[in-house]
């Protein structure tokens, strides 16, 4: 069965600092992965996605994420936090179906 | 903006009432897929609809139901409203053949008091 876990409920960081949220996944074929963003009172929004090819994808607002096989991981970086990051992040996996980690919700601190 | 819509941003009804919550896919896109947002259960898939077509069903309850209809707007229905199912219910649109990038509305609140 597909699953996603997102290890992290809550991650503070310092405004400025590096930030990496970890997805593990597991899926019986070659995975299609995606990182959605939420601020509170929004919808998803499509940060970046990996179907194939670099294992090193990069997304909007400075996102890189990357995708390690023999890991069953896709985890989400940026070198310098803002605070407008502040929002929860959700791995996903899966083709049409898409099953959601439970969520990271990330703090940055001024 | 992902150009989805969803109407209405909020709903207040009572236990036991039945309703109806409406999305519009982006432009140009076939599929439609409903996912339910609650604090116990996160985001879990409903249904996707391809074309006016059912193609596959996740955890939906037998009290829900959806469809989506020839201009491509789909309505997802809700029945026999129990307190548990107030959640945040989104709809996603994608193209077929776009490796399944899915583009989410801002979601209808739904409370049941």
């Amino acid at each position: 069965a597909q699953s996603v876990t997102q290890p992290d409920i809550h991650i503070t960081v310092s405004e400025g600092a590096s930030l990496e949220l970890r997805c593990n996944y597991s899926y019986g074929a070659t995975p299609y992965l995606f990182w959605y963003v939420q601020s509170p009172g929004q919808g998803l929004q499509l940060l970046l996605k990996y179907f194939s090819g670099d294992t090193l994808v990069q997304g909007i607002k400075g996102f890189e994420a990357e995708f390690k096989r023999s890991q069953s991981s896709f985890n989400l970086r940026k070198p310098s936090v803002h605070w407008s990051d502040a929002a929860e992040y959700f791995c996903a996996v899966g083709v049409n179906k898409l099953v959601f980690g439970a969520g990271t919700i990330l703090r940055v601190k001024s | 903006d992902s150009g989805v819509t969803q109407t209405p941003k909020h709903l207040i009804t009572a236990t036991g009432q039945r309703v109806t919550l409406r999305c519009s896919p982006r432009s140009g896109d076939l599929s439609v897929y409903w996912y339910q947002q609650s604090l116990d259960q996160g985001l879990q898939f409903l249904i996707h609809y391809y074309n006016g077509e059912e193609r596959a069903k996740g955890n939906i309850l037998e009290r829900f139901s959806a469809q989506q209809f020839p201009d491509l707007h789909s309505e997802l229905n809700l029945s026999s409203l129990e307190l548990g199912d107030s959640a945040l219910y989104f709809c996603a649109s994608s193209a077929l053949g776009a490796y399944n990038e899915q583009f989410f509305g801002p979601g209808t609140r739904l409370t049941v008091l």
